[in-house]
C-alpha cells in the first residue's frame, strides 16, 4: 500500500543552525502538508500546499520556516535558524482530495 | 474557528471488551469531514475512520465505528473486541472542506489482558 515517507526519522541539531525535513508524499496525491506535535501536546497545523504554492499557513509558519516542492516527488520543510522551541515530531501529510490527509511515520527534531 | 475537544484524558478497557472514545467539535460550515487517528508509540499518526458530515451513517471500519450526532456535534468512537494492539493515543479531527485539519488533545487508551 503506498505511504508518504519521511527523512530522517530522527535529527538532531544545534540551536541557530538549519535544518531541512524530507517527506515523499504519496506519488498521485495533489495536497501535502507539514503538522507538528510538541512532545504532550496537541498536533498542530502549519502549512498546506498544492499547484506549487502555499494555500494556507498558521501563525507559527513564520519567516524561519519555508517549504518547497523541487522536484515531482520531494517535499521538504525548511528551518532556517532552529531555536528551542522547534523540538517536536514534525509530520508530512499528503491527499489526493481536499478531505482527508495521509500521514508519514514523521521526523523527531531535537534542537540542543 | 474550528475546535475539537476530547474530554477523556485516558481511558481503559479489558481485552476483548468495547470502549467508546467521546469527542466533541464546534464549526461554523456545512461542509466538514470528522476523522480519528491513533497514534501508537511509536507516534505514527494512522487514520482509523473518516466521516462526511453530509452522511448520516455512520462510519465503520471493522472493529471500528462511529456514532455521529451532527445536531450535537459529537462524534465519538467505538472500539469492539478491543485487542492488546489498540493501545495508542487517539486523537478526534475535524477537516472544514479545503482547510486544515484541527485536533483535539488527544485520549490515551490503554488495554488490559
Amino acid at each position: 500500500e503506498p505511504e508518504v515517507t519521511q527523512t530522517p526519522s530522527h535529527q538532531v541539531t544545534q540551536m541557530g543552525q538549519e535544518v531541512i525535513l524530507r517527506c515523499v508524499p504519496i506519488s498521485n496525491h495533489l495536497y501535502f502538508y507539514w503538522y507538528r506535535q510538541i512532545l504532550g501536546q496537541k498536533v498542530e497545523f502549519l502549512v498546506s500546499f498544492y499547484n506549487n504554492e502555499i494555500s494556507e499557513k498558521s501563525e507559527i509558519f513564520d519567516d524561519q520556516f519555508s517549504v518547497e516542492r523541487p522536484d515531482g516527488s520531494n517535499f521538504t520543510l525548511k528551518i532556517r535558524s532552529t531555536k528551542l522551541e522547534d523540538s517536536a515530531m514534525y509530520f508530512c501529510a499528503s491527499s489526493y482530495r481536499e478531505t482527508e490527509a495521509f500521514f508519514g511515520q514523521g521526523t523527531r527534531l531535537t534542537v540542543v | 474557528a474550528q475546535t475539537v475537544t476530547q474530554s477523556q484524558p485516558e481511558m481503559s478497557v479489558q481485552e476483548a471488551e468495547t470502549v467508546t472514545l467521546s469527542c466533541t467539535y464546534d464549526t461554523s460550515e456545512s461542509d466538514y469531514y470528522l476523522f480519528w487517528y491513533k497514534q501508537p508509540p511509536s507516534r505514527q499518526m494512522i487514520l482509523v475512520i473518516r466521516q462526511e458530515a453530509y452522511k448520516q451513517q455512520n462510519a465503520t471500519e471493522n472493529r471500528f465505528s462511529v456514532n455521529f450526532q451532527k445536531a450535537a456535534k459529537s462524534f465519538s468512537l467505538k472500539i469492539s473486541d478491543s485487542q492488546l494492539g489498540d493501545a495508542a493515543m487517539y486523537f478526534c479531527a475535524s477537516m472544514e472542506y479545503g482547510n486544515k485539519l484541527v485536533f483535539g488533545a488527544g485520549t490515551i487508551l490503554r488495554v488490559k489482558s
